[in-house]
């Protein structure tokens, strides 16, 4: 059990459309990040957050944003999608800036079709 | 810039036996080193954190180990088991980049009973 939980499990959106993921967090861990995992491949930074502002970034295009609030939880949104964005998408925390183990979620899975 | 490789993609055993899983980074910059297991369909459960004053670290029937200056990581894993079988990826921290993680493709470990 790693206190890290997303929302929802598994969907399916047609190309073109938009999608919000959700992620909570432990209580105090005040850094969140969000990955991409296609099948077959190693989890994909996508961008990281740090007390409410983003504060590093993968190569993703400007249409996956992302949002992280005082209670712990985060959004992770995905405008005009494509068919290679069907993957699981991660969320992480941790309970400071770096350097310290990294708890994740189970992950949801988004099928483009 | 940081790229993290790990041989063998696949590997098959019978329950028992010892095994080494290889991790390979480009940057030997690095303050720790990570290793998650991942079952199928599932999120990253953390495995071993070794930090980089350390050379290994052991969690049970896994030890992990760290040479910096050869820019490798292994994780041994003792007497395996059936519910050993998962994919196990390592994941180093990219260079001045606060948290991100920057992950290998992965090994695949089936354990045959």
């Amino acid at each position: 059990e790693t206190g890290v939980t997303q929302s929802p499990t598994h969907l399916i959106k047609t190309r073109g459309q938009q999608v919000t993921l959700r992620c909570s967090s432990q209580s105090g861990h005040n850094t969140v990040s969000w990955y991409q995992q296609a099948l077959g491949q190693g989890p994909q930074f996508i961008f990281q957050y740090y007390r409410e502002e983003e504060n590093g970034r993968g190569n993703f295009p400007p249409r996956f944003s992302g949002l992280q609030f005082p209670n712990y939880s985060s959004e992770l949104n995905v405008n005009a999608l494509e068919l290679d964005d069907s993957a699981l998408y991660l969320c992480a925390s941790r309970p400071s800036y770096s350097g310290n183990t990294i708890y994740f979620g189970e992950g949801s899975w988004l099928t483009v079709v | 810039k940081q790229e993290v490789t790990q041989i063998p993609a696949a590997l098959s055993v019978p329950e028992g036996e010892n095994l080494v899983l290889n991790c390979s980074f480009t940057d030997s910059a690095i303050y720790n080193l990570q290793w998650f297991r991942q079952d199928p369909g599932k999120g990253l459960t953390s495995l071993l954190l070794i930090q980089s004053s350390q050379r290994e670290q052991t969690s049970g029937r896994l030890n992990a180990s760290l040479d910096k200056s050869s820019g490798r990581s292994t994780l041994y894993i003792a007497a395996s088991q059936p519910g050993d079988s998962a994919t196990y990826l390592c994941a180093a921290p990219a260079y001045n980049q606060g948290g991100k993680l920057i992950f290998g493709q992965g090994t695949e470990l089936s354990v045959k009973p």
